[in-house]
């Protein structure tokens, strides 16, 4: 079974500090990895996916992800945030083969002080 | 292009009832997948449909049943509401064809049983 771990439950930077969310997760096959944002009051949108090549990724706003198969990890990265960027964030892995259903880790609530 | 929407928005019930929630795929679509989001937690894969046929489960009990339409439109239903099922339930589309099976949710529906 897969499982998904996000190590920050809360984080409070300021504007224009960098951002380093983790997010580490356990499967014995191949994976795709996306990162998922909900803004307050949204749905769920895609930040930006990895399934396969150059490991690191980039997405929508400015964020990108690093894939290090060897660590089974794909922390979330943006070099200074925004206030707009104040929302919760979630890891998801699915397998590349059958069902792909999403498995999600439990969040980050990232708060940008302005 | 119509992104997923899902009905109703918000819901109350008592424990035992019945509910029944719906989901509109995306235009071209023809997977639905329906996800539980409890307080403060990410996502929970319920079950996937492809086709009209469910396509994989997660730990979820039967009283959790679902239906997909020949328009690729679905149904959650959940009887003997319990306690615990107050949640945000999603729904997510997709298109099953190679790639990484990319979902797109809609808004939720915030379903509470008291």
């Amino acid at each position: 079974a897969q499982s998904v771990s996000q190590h920050n439950h809360h984080v409070i930077l300021s504007e224009a500090a960098s951002l380093e969310l983790g997010c580490n997760y356990s499967y014995g096959g191949t994976v795709n990895l996306f990162w998922y944002v909900q803004y307050p009051g949204q749905h769920l949108q895609l930040l930006l996916k990895y399934f396969s090549g150059d490991p690191l990724v980039k997405g929508i706003k400015g964020f990108e992800a690093e894939f290090i198969k060897s660590k089974f990890s794909f922390n979330l990265r943006k070099p200074s945030v925004q206030w707009s960027d104040t929302a919760e964030y979630f890891c998801a892995v699915n397998a590349q083969t059958g069902r792909r259903a999403l498995t999600f880790g439990s969040g980050t609530r990232l708060q940008v002080q302005p | 292009e119509t992104g997923v929407t899902q009905s109703p928005t918000h819901l109350i019930k008592t424990r035992g009832q019945q509910v029944t929630l719906r989901c509109s795929s995306q235009s071209g679509h023809n997977t639905v997948s329906w996800y539980q989001q409890a307080l403060g937690q990410g996502p929970q894969f319920i079950f996937q449909y492809y086709r009209e046929e469910e396509n994989g489960r997660g730990n979820f009990p039967p009283r959790f049943s679902g239906l997909q339409f020949p328009n690729y439109s679905s149904e959650l239903n959940v009887n003997a509401l319990e306690l615990d099922d107050s949640a945000l339930y999603l729904c997510a589309s997709s298109l099953a064809s190679g790639g990484a099976y990319e979902q797109f949710f809609g808004p939720g529906t915030r379903l509470t049983v008291l």
